[in-house]
Parts: structure tokens; C-alpha cells; sequence
């Protein structure tokens, strides 16, 4: 089952722009990470924050997390058109024996040059 | 680059066949989980093994099997292949922060 969920399913923007993806989730987490997928193939890590942070930089990266809606936003600055791609949040739930990763279904971001 | 080989790339089956799926993972990973894709979906969660032993497995039903080898490599098999197991099948090393690979396609005729 989908534990999260990602919003809009679709974003379009212009090049230079800043996309902003959110996620909700259902229950307790230990951390929430979002990941990238370009054209169906592999995902790629973009960053992680716990439970216990609200928010977190990577370049032009930033995620805040508020365990209190159960929700958390990824902003990317100054868009580019490389930025094209599925952006998914992924949670791994406490007591949960392993580190499973639940994914939402991500947004799917479109940058135009 | 993840480190983090899939193989085949794509594959096309008939209902009721069997298929075998490879992974090898990023060196010094000792944890491969396996992740099945459908079309316009998230991953789904099918199993884990850390040290060669299953640690965890999601909602998939036990035609689903996997291997681990003492190399760390993985196998994914299914049996009895059904129209539904067509998607693209993840593989990824680490545990917290896991690396993918680039996939293998599965289409199930």
C-alpha cells in the first residue's frame, strides 16, 4: 500500500522557476527521503531528514518535514531542464524489522528551456 | 553512477513462465532490496536480504522468491508469471539510504 502521498501529480514550470513537491504520510516515521527517477529507469537519492529535523539543505535543494500534519515539502531552486523527472517521497516506519522504503506516486516535474 | 548493476535490461515472458532477475550490488553493501514498478506508480516493496538471510518482505505473494550470495549479489525469481507482474523490477543496495540500480523491464504477454 501507498503509505505516501505526493502533490500535484504533475508540475510544469519554466526554466529558472522554483518547483515545490509536497508529501503527506499515514503514520509515524523514522525518517522521510525523496528520491528522482528520470524516464522510468533508476531512482536516485536526493536527500534524507529524520523525524526529529525540519529542515534540510542540499544545494539547491530544501525539505522541510512537519511530523506534526504528517507532511513534508521538497523545494527546488532555479529550476533547470535536467531538473525534468519523477520526484517520489519515500518513508521508512519504525519497527518495521527492515529498511523499507514506501513510496508515494510521485510528481512528475516538467522543466520547459 | 550508483555502482549498481541490473541484469537484463528488458525481458518478455509468457503467462505461466518462470523468470530469474540479477542484481549486483554497490560494493561493501551487505542489505539488497527489490522493488517492483508498475507503470505510473511509486516502488512497492517486495523483499530485503541483509547477510544472505530474507530481512523483511513486503505484500507479494510467495511465487515471489529471492537469493542472496556471499558476495552480496542478488536473484530475484518469480514463478508463474501473471499479466500483472509486467513492470520494472528495482534493485537497491544499502539501508537507509539505498542506491538503485537502473532496472530491469519486465513485459508478461
Amino acid at each position: 500500500s501507498q503509505q505516501g502521498e505526493e502533490d500535484p501529480q504533475a508540475l510544469s514550470i519554466q526554466e529558472g522557476e522554483n518547483a515545490t513537491m509536497n508529501c503527506s504520510y499515514k503514520t509515524s516515521i523514522n525518517n522521510l527521503q525523496w528520491y528522482r527517477q528520470n524516464s522510468g529507469r533508476g531512482l536516485v537519492h536526493l536527500i534524507l531528514i529524520r523525524s526529529n529535523e525540519r529542515e534540510k539543505h542540499s544545494g539547491r535543494l530544501r525539505v522541510t518535514l512537519d511530523t506534526s500534519k504528517k507532511s513534508s515539502s521538497l523545494l527546488i531552486t532555479a529550476s533547470r531542464a535536467a531538473d525534468t523527472a519523477s520526484y517520489f517521497c519515500a518513508t521508512v516506519i519504525p519497527g518495521a524489522g527492515s529498511y523499507q522504503l514506501t513510496f508515494g506516486k510521485g510528481t512528475k516535474l516538467s522543466v520547459i528551456p | 553512477e550508483t555502482g549498481v548493476t541490473q541484469s537484463p535490461t528488458h525481458l518478455i515472458k509468457t503467462r505461466g513462465q518462470q523468470v530469474t532477475l540479477r542484481c549486483s550490488s554497490q560494493s561493501g553493501h551487505n542489505t539488497v532490496s527489490w522493488y517492483q514498478q508498475a507503470l505510473g506508480q511509486g516502488p512497492q516493496f517486495i523483499f530485503q536480504y541483509y547477510r544472505e538471510e530474507e530481512n523483511g518482505r513486503g505484500n507479494f505473494p510467495p511465487r515471489f522468491s529471492g537469493l542472496q550470495f556471499p558476495n552480496y549479489s542478488s536473484e530475484l525469481n518469480v514463478n508463474a508469471l501473471e499479466l500483472d507482474d509486467s513492470a520494472l523490477y528495482l534493485c537497491a543496495s544499502g539501508r537507509e539510504t539505498q542506491y538503485f540500480g537502473p532496472g530491469t523491464r519486465l513485459l508478461v504477454l
